[in-house]
């Protein structure tokens, strides 16, 4: 198993430009999160998803958007890019049922620079 | 909303040294979760805490979680390099049993050999 994968591994932006992240799992977890990472930030959830079709807002959504049409695959968009979204991204699924306890597995990250 | 507190941001150590980091929350929390990411790396999961009052051991790392279910710890006995990195608290909300989850900042640690 692949585990949790992303793509790009790395990307360069410019401000106003567009961009999305790409996230699948081969787990069949139902829960995914997409998170940023920045110096002394920890890590913050900026959308989520409990099932395919649905989504929800974390901690940090503006200037982001999620789409979760497939189980396996959650998407970040990001429409206009700007300075303040260069940070490394991480995604993470996990099981969505008490059995398992939500551990969450991270992928490997995506770091994006806007310049 | 939830807050979930971490200190120290940093620490130092020689390599044989203790090392304790400390995650506080301002809510009760339904279980806690610590998180090790090494440097350039991702989070990888270490363990999860459910029970007030609740002591894990993992080798040399020893993980508590306060009677109130409101703080958590992790030390490290006898330090190694292989220990450098980022541990991270991360806690879900009471009543909760999964889901979303609040991570502390971090601890980063630094061993010197």
């Amino acid at each position: 198993n692949a585990g949790v994968t992303q793509t790009p591994k790395f990307r360069v932006l410019k401000t106003g430009q567009s961009m999305t992240l790409l996230c699948a799992q081969d787990m069949n977890h139902e829960y995914m999160y997409w998170y940023r990472q920045d110096p002394g930030m920890g890590l913050r959830l900026i959308h989520y998803s409990v099932g395919e079709g649905t989504t929800a807002k974390g901690e940090v959504p503006d200037g982001y958007n999620v789409s979760r049409l497939k189980k396996q695959n959650f998407l970040l968009g990001l429409e206009s890019a700007a300075p303040s979204q260069t940070s490394v991204y991480f995604c993470a699924s996990s099981y969505g049922g008490l059995a398992r306890r939500g551990t969450q597995y991270f992928g490997p990250g995506t770091r994006l620079t806007v310049l | 909303g939830q807050q979930v507190m971490q200190i120290p941001q940093y620490q130092h150590v020689q390599e044989g040294e203790d090392f304790t980091t400390y995650c506080n929350s301002s809510t009760t929390l339904s279980n806690i979760q610590w998180y090790k990411q090494r440097p350039g790396g991702h989070p990888v999961f270490l363990i999860q805490l459910v029970k007030s009052g609740e002591v894990k051991k993992q080798k040399r790392l020893t993980f508590q979680f306060g009677e109130a279910k409101k703080n958590s710890s992790l030390h490290i006995t006898a330090t190694q390099t292989t220990d450098v990195g980022t541990y991270f608290c991360a806690g879900r909300p009471g009543g909760t049993s999964y889901g979303k989850l609040t991570f502390g900042q971090g601890t980063i640690l630094t061993v010197h050999p």
